[in-house]
């Protein structure tokens, strides 16, 4: 079964304090793997995606790389305003995407 | 431009009770999607529309979920009757072409039903 886990599912972090989240999927065939951001009250704002094995993007202090099995979405000298949830997904086997639970980043100041 | 449109963005209702959702997605944008996020979960798809045609509605609770992409544009999503496990919120997200993972969410809309 294609299925998407997130860890940890909440972290705190002081600013400036790096950090990496996790997202651990399981599916045949990766077409893709997607990261969002998600504030309060909002709805899931895109941010990567990321093809292939070995593959890095980055955006502000945020790089976001992937393995065969993983992505991993590092977190570099936070701030405040890197505080929100953060989901990742991949297509399934119908091709809709299947997201993972997020975890819930709180930087404090 | 202007981003995924949705309404109402809170609502309360009584179990048994019906409600109506509504999305004008970004323009220009074929595919529509209705997802449902219960709070802690990431959002679940319920229904997805290429133009005003039905992809993939298999999450869909039929016995009393529908929606409807007239036109292809605008999109419905309709409850009824309610039960309390329907208490999510439902967001609306468009993209330009199938599904490429980039997709343009809406605010949401919050239902509570007690």
């Amino acid at each position: 079964e294609d299925q998407v886990t997130q860890s940890p599912e909440a972290l705190r972090l002081q600013e400036g304090e790096s950090s990496s989240l996790n997202c651990s999927y399981t599916v045949s065939g990766l077409r893709g793997l997607f990261w969002y951001r998600q504030d309060p009250g909002k709805g899931p704002e895109f941010l990567f995606t990321l093809y292939s094995a070995g593959e890095e993007k980055e955006k502000e202090r945020l790089k976001a790389t992937l393995t065969k099995k993983e992505s991993f979405l590092h977190i570099t000298a936070p701030k405040p305003e890197d505080s929100a949830t953060y989901l990742c997904a991949v297509p399934g086997a119908t091709n809709k995407l299947i997201f993972g639970t997020g975890t819930l980043l709180a930087v404090q100041p | 431009e202007a981003g995924v449109a949705q309404s109402p963005r809170y609502k309360i209702i009584e179990k048994r009770q019906s409600v109506a959702f509504w999305c004008n997605p970004i323009s220009g944008h074929a595919t529509l999607y209705w997802y449902q996020q219960i709070l802690g979960q990431g959002p679940k798809l319920l229904i997805q529309f290429q133009n005003n045609g039905v992809v993939d509605d298999s999450q869909l609770p039929k016995d009393r979920f529908s929606a409807e992409r007239l036109k292809g544009v605008d999109s419905t999503l309709k409850i009824q009757p309610a039960k309390l496990e329907d208490s999510a919120v439902y967001l609306c997200a468009s993209s330009p072409a199938g599904l490429t993972g980039e997709l343009f969410f809406g605010e949401g809309s919050r239902l509570t039903v007690l």
